[in-house]
């Protein structure tokens, strides 16, 4: 059973406008959690990511929110970018850094 | 730094070959991973090495055996492909630096086919 889950595979967004993705996970001992970027036929690499002792990152125009009472977090994308049309995929560890669980991903379609 | 590099790019199989798939990182780090990515499946990891000379099972192991006998090195190895390993690989690396930078860098990985 999948421990970390994006419900949504899709997302479409106007150029300009907010872009929210979520994403839920179901292990309490999970306090670290990152988002990645993955563009077709390349690795994801890292964007952004949140220590459960804090509820909000800020960097630029990237902002990630964790509810740890809800096990939710979200990533906020403002202004939204073409550029930013992506999978996008959540991770989370407990702290051991040596495992990672990851989200199915979201697709992001930002359109101009 | 060429940062995390894997070989091949692609590969098509016969079920029942057995190959390996090549990562090495050149940014010293001591964790090194191998995840398959599948249609609404995300990332699964199927191992992982703490260091030289130890390696794990992640979530799903059955069928693929690795080994760590250099930090930069940590080859994944099918050792009779069935058509259920078509998927997408990819190799990742993280060093854990304390609170804050614990991301893993991810290769570009091995689309592979098993016929």
């Amino acid at each position: 059973d999948q421990q970390v889950k994006q419900n949504s595979p899709s997302l479409s967004v106007q150029e300009g406008r907010i872009s929210i993705l979520n994403c839920d996970y179901t292990n309490s001992m999970f306090d670290y959690f990152l988002w990645y970027k993955k563009y077709p036929a390349e690795g994801p690499t890292f964007l952004i990511s949140i220590s459960s002792i804090k509820d909000k990152n800020e960097d630029g125009r990237f902002t990630v929110f964790l509810n740890k009472s809800a096990k939710h977090l979200s990533l906020h994308i403002v202004p939204s970018q073409p550029g930013d049309s992506a999978v996008y995929f959540c991770a989370a560890s407990d702290g051991n850094f040596n495992k990672f669980y990851f989200g199915s991903g979201t697709k992001l379609n930002v359109k101009p | 730094n060429a940062g995390v590099t894997q070989t091949p790019k692609f590969q098509v199989l016969k079920t029942g070959q057995s190959m390996t798939l090549q990562c090495a990182q050149d940014m010293n780090h001591e964790y090194m991973s191998w995840y398959r990515q599948d249609p609404g499946m995300g990332l699964r990891l199927i191992h992982y090495s703490v260091g030289a000379g130890i390696t794990d099972q992640g979530e799903v192991p059955n069928g693929y055996n690795v080994s760590r006998s250099t930090t930069e090195d940590f080859p994944l190895r099918l050792l009779s492909a069935a058509p259920s390993q078509t998927s997408v690989y990819f190799c990742a690396s993280n060093s854990q630096t304390g609170v804050g930078q614990n991301e893993q860098f991810f290769g570009p990985g091995t689309r592979l086919t098993v016929l």
